[in-house]
């Protein structure tokens, strides 16, 4: 079973650019979540979906930020325009259900820098 | 306030010492679970154990232990003759009965030095 895929690994770009990061969740995982870690501090969630819709959107940071899931199954999120403060990795992570017995699945992460 | 504390930034280790890796959390529910995840080199989060707010049995899993306190709000985490395999950054997380979101601590870097 493929795990939780993200795409791109790396990206780098310049301040005022868009950027768009991928997640392709465990096949039949209902949950997506998106986190994000700054600058060596802590993981910090941005959002949740459950299939299609977004069950939590609170630590989304601003309007620049915009995630979806369309046809619940991957999930993109999209940066625009990108600020020097959005450097950092992106995770994405997956689970079967919502309750916490389902444990998330995380992917490798996209290490975003911002120039 | 709902927070996750890992005090300790680095540990730097000699190959099949004990380490622990400490772990204090805040909360006001009753019902809540813990998690640590494993960050390898390779970048991934893997997830290593989950405890609720009512088992406070402590687990080993080979040379993995953890010990969940509910008086001291602490779930630490053990490494037994710890290998070079083990150097990772450890996350230790908080989640509520309700609501999907982790709460992460600021994760510790361990180095095994052979």
């Amino acid at each position: 079973e493929a795990g939780v895929t993200q795409f791109p690994s790396h990206s780098v770009i310049e301040k005022g650019q868009t950027v768009t990061l991928r997640c392709d969740p465990i096949s039949g995982h209902d949950n997506l979540y998106w986190y994000r870690r700054v600058m060596g501090k802590e993981i910090k969630f941005l959002l949740h979906f459950v299939k299609e819709s977004k069950q939590d959107e609170s630590g989304m940071p601003n309007n620049r930020f915009l995630a979806e899931r369309t046809g619940g199954t991957y999930s993109t999120l999209k940066v625009q325009p990108a600020e020097l403060e959005d450097s950092g990795v992106y995770f994405c992570a997956s689970s079967l259900r919502t309750g916490p017995q389902w444990p998330q699945h995380f992917g490798d992460g996209t290490r975003l820098s911002i120039l | 306030a709902q927070k996750v504390t890992q005090a300790q930034t680095e540990i730097s280790v000699v190959e099949k010492e004990d380490v622990t890796l400490d772990c204090v959390y805040e909360t006001r529910d009753t019902t809540y679970y813990l998690f640590w995840y494993k960050q390898p080199p390779s970048g991934e989060l893997v997830f290593l154990i989950r405890r609720n707010s009512f088992d406070e049995q402590n687990e080993i899993s080979g040379r993995y232990s953890w010990n969940f306190q509910k008086s001291t709000s602490s779930f630490n985490f053990t490494i037994t003759a710890s290998q070079v395999v083990d150097s990772a950054v450890y996350f230790c997380a908080l989640r509520h009965n309700q609501g999907g979101k982790l709460i992460f601590g600021q994760g510790t870097e361990l180095s095994v030095k052979p």
